[in-house]
């Protein structure tokens, strides 16, 4: 069974520009969530997205958005990229997120740098 | 208030001992769940290991085992016999329940503890 995935691995911005990010996850998972994790704050939750509505949403800015599609595939965009927003953004798919104990299965993430 | 309490940021252990990697938690819920999961340089996350809150045994998994200590609200990783492929960074995290018992995808993450075989 294939992991989750993310697209790109890498990606190189400018103050200003914005930035869609991927991910695919694990077949027959419903639920996925995104992180953002840098040195300075760590590992912090955006949102969860369950049958293409978001459930959950982090405190980050409106710049940071999401959608998921019937497929189960998860889109995040994050618009007039500031240098802060550069960190390792990980995907996490979990079959049901009904139930406290289920286990995320996270992509590789990507990173992304915004000079 | 931080949620999650990892106050080791780095440690070191020699091959084939065992080490604990604390982390204590806070929460008013009844129903959470805890999870060990470990980072290499890579960057991906690897689930290692999970306990519930109403589970009675303490988790293990392989060479890892959960001391979960409720009413002290920790919940520290045991490595038993070391390996060098062992040398990652380690997060502990939890999943808090909602009203009615529902939880949403969100986990809350220590900031982590690094943690350096030798061999």
């Amino acid at each position: 069974k294939a992991g989750v995935t993310q697209t790109p691995r890498y990606l190189i911005k400018t103050r200003g520009q914005q930035v869609t990010l991927s991910c695919s996850p694990i077949s027959g998972h419903r639920s996925v969530s995104w992180y953002q994790q840098t040195p300075g704050q760590g590992l912090q939750f955006l949102f969860e997205y369950f049958s293409e509505t978001q459930r959950n949403k982090g405190n980050f800015p409106g710049r940071f958005s999401g959608r998921q599609f019937s497929n189960s595939r998860s889109e995040m965009n994050v618009s007039t990229l500031e240098l802060g927003d550069s960190a390792l953004y990980l995907c996490a798919s979990s079959l049901d997120p009904g139930i406290v104990g289920n286990e995320q299965f996270f992509g590789p993430g990507t990173r992304l740098t915004v000079l | 208030a931080q949620k999650i309490t990892q106050t080791q940021p780095g440690m070191f252990v020699q091959e084939k001992e065992a080490v604990t990697l604390d982390c204590t938690y806070d929460t008013s819920d009844q129903s959470y769940g805890l999870f060990w999961y470990k980072q290499p340089s890579s960057g991906e996350m690897i689930f290692l290991i999970y306990q519930g809150s109403y589970d009675e045994q303490n988790a293990t998994e392989g060479r890892y085992s959960l001391n979960f200590q409720k009413a002290r609200k920790s919940a520290n990783l045991v490595i038993s016999a070391s390996q060098l492929g062992d040398s990652a960074m380690y997060f502990c995290a939890m999943r808090e329940g909602k009203a009615g018992g529902t939880s949403y995808g969100k986990l809350t993450f220590g900031q982590g503890t690094i943690l350096t075989v030798h061999p």
